[in-house]
């Protein structure tokens, strides 16, 4: 059972790129989130999903998109690279709803943009 | 609009003092609240929440909502505890967003 997996944990990126931070989990989980934390700041939410095929926005979303089309995936696509993104990228998952149920959380993805 | 402040970047004590992390929140109606802790080298993880009024490896966190609080406590620091820690908070309405603070790394000296 390994949880919540993230690939790549490490990138660089020029200005401009695209990629896709991968998110997977074998819980079973109908819940699953991407948050991003800048330096010395808290996590903030950029987009959630509460099942396959439906996600909405959360508090970041804005040079992010996400797709939810099986139940353990749960990707996050950058589309034009920018400084701004440069961040550390945790996916979680959860059973129940965040704020209602335990959050468990990928190892984090460091993203620097150049 | 719900907000969460730990006002400590850094707690540095020494082993068996006690601890009190800082948590104050901004909030209008009846929140749910959390403790998550990052161990070195390890994933960020539920510590404890206060619907659930448990101790976690010693550490307990009372709800105050007359100060808007939700301090983590602890009586005696072990080296073991030494991790990042986050307050998050969770309105009881609509999507139920859960918002977290900027954490406070606590360093338990020997």
């Amino acid at each position: 059972n390994a949880g919540v997996t993230q690939t790549p944990k490490f990138r660089i990126l020029k200005i401009g790129q695209s990629m896709t931070l991968q998110c997977t989990q074998d819980m079973n989980h109908n819940y699953m989130y991407w948050y991003r934390q800048d330096p010395g700041m808290g996590l903030k939410l950029i987009y959630y999903s509460v099942g396959a095929g439906i996600t909405d926005k959360g508090e970041v979303p804005n040079g992010y998109n996400v797709s939810r089309s099986t139940t353990e995936d749960f990707p996050l696509r950058l589309e034009l690279a920018a400084p701004s993104q440069t961040s550390v990228y945790f996916c979680a998952s959860s059973l129940r709803g965040q704020g209602t149920g335990e959050l468990f959380f990928g190892e984090g993805s460091r993203l620097t943009v150049l | 609009a719900q907000r969460v402040t730990q006002p400590e970047k850094l707690l540095s004590v020494f082993k068996g003092a006690p601890v009190e992390l800082k948590c104050n929140y901004s909030y209008s109606g009846s929140p749910e609240l959390f403790w998550y802790v990052q161990y070195s080298r390890q994933r960020l993880q539920l510590l404890l929440r206060h619907i659930s009024r448990e101790s976690i490896k010693g550490f307990t966190a009372d709800l105050n909502k007359g100060e808007t609080s939700f301090h983590l406590k602890k009586p005696f620091a072990q080296e073991e505890d030494s991790a990042m820690y986050y307050c998050a908070l969770s309105g009881n309405t609509g999507r139920r967003a859960l918002t977290f603070g900027s954490g406070t790394r606590l360093q338990v000296q020997p």
